[in-house]
């Protein structure tokens, strides 16, 4: 069965470094998104990306944060200057179409420890 | 803003229990998730429902609008069955965007051989 993979699975950066997450979709899915899980805490969302743009973004999803889709098959999340509270799982998932009932596929997380 | 609210929040039982977690929510939504988060952090998709009941092996979700609430059932537990439950909605008014979910904080389930 096809799946969404993320790299790294784990990734420690020193604050105030630039990272780049990465995921890779299931390859005819249109939609994609983004969710955090701080340590101990609910999954949030972060972003959702459709059509080479940002279709809706949460107020987490600050300047520090952006997406993009480089070669039509990596989807990427780029934390341009790293904080201690921005380490926590961070999920890839992506969906084959807008309609309500089209499932949610997830990766399996990047864990991002900022020292 | 959605709010999604568990219960219970920790759950132990004995193998073979018929187990129920329940999720309510603030808000009318297009679809509710169930998903699976295991010790490693990963989440696996269990059931996307709008209405009436799903079944997946010994798995059961049900869904009533009217009330804004929805259960998950697992019948004949078994230790494999111990991870984190959570619910998430996806509405316009979630907070998560038109697309994005709105998660609840999870069940975690422990089942004991």
């Amino acid at each position: 069965e096809p799946e969404v993979t993320q790299t790294p699975s784990h990734q420690v950066t020193q604050m105030g470094q630039e990272v780049i997450l990465r995921c890779v979709p299931i390859s005819n899915h249109l939609y994609f998104y983004w969710y955090r899980q701080i340590l101990g805490q609910k999954v949030e969302f972060l972003v959702s990306f459709y059509n080479n743009e940002i279709s809706e973004k949460s107020e987490i999803f600050d300047d520090q944060f952006s997406v993009e889709r480089p070669d039509g098959s990596n989807f990427t999340l780029k934390i341009r200057s790293t904080k201690l509270e921005d380490s926590a799982m961070y999920f890839c998932a992506s969906r084959a179409s807008f309609i309500s009932f089209s499932p949610l596929h997830f990766g399996n997380g990047t864990r991002l420890t900022v020292t | 803003k959605n709010e999604v609210e568990q219960s219970p929040q920790n759950l132990t039982a004995q193998e073979g229990e018929f187990i129920t977690i329940n999720c309510s929510y603030s808000v009318g939504i297009s679809a509710l998730h169930w998903l699976q988060q295991h010790p490693g952090g990963g989440i696996v998709s269990l059931f996307m429902l709008s209405s009436g009941k799903k079944k997946h092996g010994r798995l059961i979700a049900t869904i009533n609008i009217q009330e804004k609430h929805s259960s998950l059932h697992i019948t004949a537990s078994h230790p494999r069955d111990s991870a984190v439950y959570i619910c998430a909605v996806r509405s316009p008014y979630s907070g998560g965007g038109a697309d994005g979910l709105t998660f609840g904080k999870g069940t975690h389930l422990i089942i004991q051989p």
